[in-house]
């Protein structure tokens, strides 16, 4: 399976913007790119994802590089509400086996006041 | 919005009894999961069905069994439970490929004294 790589933390100010790295070197012509997140006590939720071009929705952008071995999840005012740890994943959405997800330790992210 | 909400939040049994987890979706995916979420491990696929009474064993089924008799339902079944099923248990569901993002619901905190 293509791993990502991303730091254990980061910290942001409220209302400033937060830059989270993905590394994936490894990464395949099939997978795409998905960003999940879990808030504290819950359960993941979804925040976005891409193949080759950068995406934006209202929750976030995504960022891809031209060769696809790394990415950026771009939030662009961080609030309280955005403190949750960041998880990057490869899905190769063309295989029925690739249902499941599978999250690595993720990027802690801390918003400051 | 997608719901996926689960039974419980948080459950308290004790070594040996039936527990059951009940998961409901309302947006009429066709699939349906259980994982397990665990500090240090990550997330684990415990099952997941893809259809009415269709299922698929994931990583981790030991000591587990499901039952999707409708389309909205999924249920989990521990059926003696231990102290190593002490875990958060999270429901999800999805649309078919190749969207493959998977909606949570909220997770039961399971506790097996």
């Amino acid at each position: 399976d293509a791993k990502t790589t991303q730091p254990n933390s980061m910290e942001s100010n409220e209302e400033e913007p937060v830059h989270l790295p993905c590394n994936h070197s490894t990464i395949s012509g099939t997978d795409y790119i998905h960003w999940y997140r879990q808030l504290p006590s819950q359960g993941p939720e979804y925040v976005i994802h891409g193949l080759t071009s950068n995406v934006n929705n209202r929750m976030a952008s995504l960022a891809i590089a031209e060769d696809r071995k790394s990415s950026t999840l771009i939030l662009h005012r961080a609030t309280l509400r955005d403190a949750a740890v960041y998880y990057c994943i490869l899905r190769d959405s063309q295989t029925f086996n690739d249902y499941k997800l599978s999250f690595g330790a993720g990027t802690t992210v801390t918003v400051r006041a | 919005d997608v719901k996926v909400t689960q039974s419980s939040r948080y459950l308290v049994k004790r070594t040996g009894e039936k527990v059951f987890l009940e998961c409901v979706q309302d947006m009429d995916h066709e699939n349906m999961f259980w994982y397990r979420q665990d500090p240090g491990l990550g997330l684990r696929l415990i099952y997941f069905s893809y259809d009415v009474k269709m299922k698929e064993k994931g990583d981790i089924p030991e000591g587990y069994s499901v039952s999707r008799e409708k389309k909205e339902r999924f249920s989990l079944i521990l059926e003696s439970a231990s102290t190593n099923q002490t875990s958060m248990y999270l429901c999800a569901s999805s649309p078919p490929l190749p969207s493959g993002r998977q909606f949570f619901g909220p997770g039961t905190r399971l506790t097996v004294l």
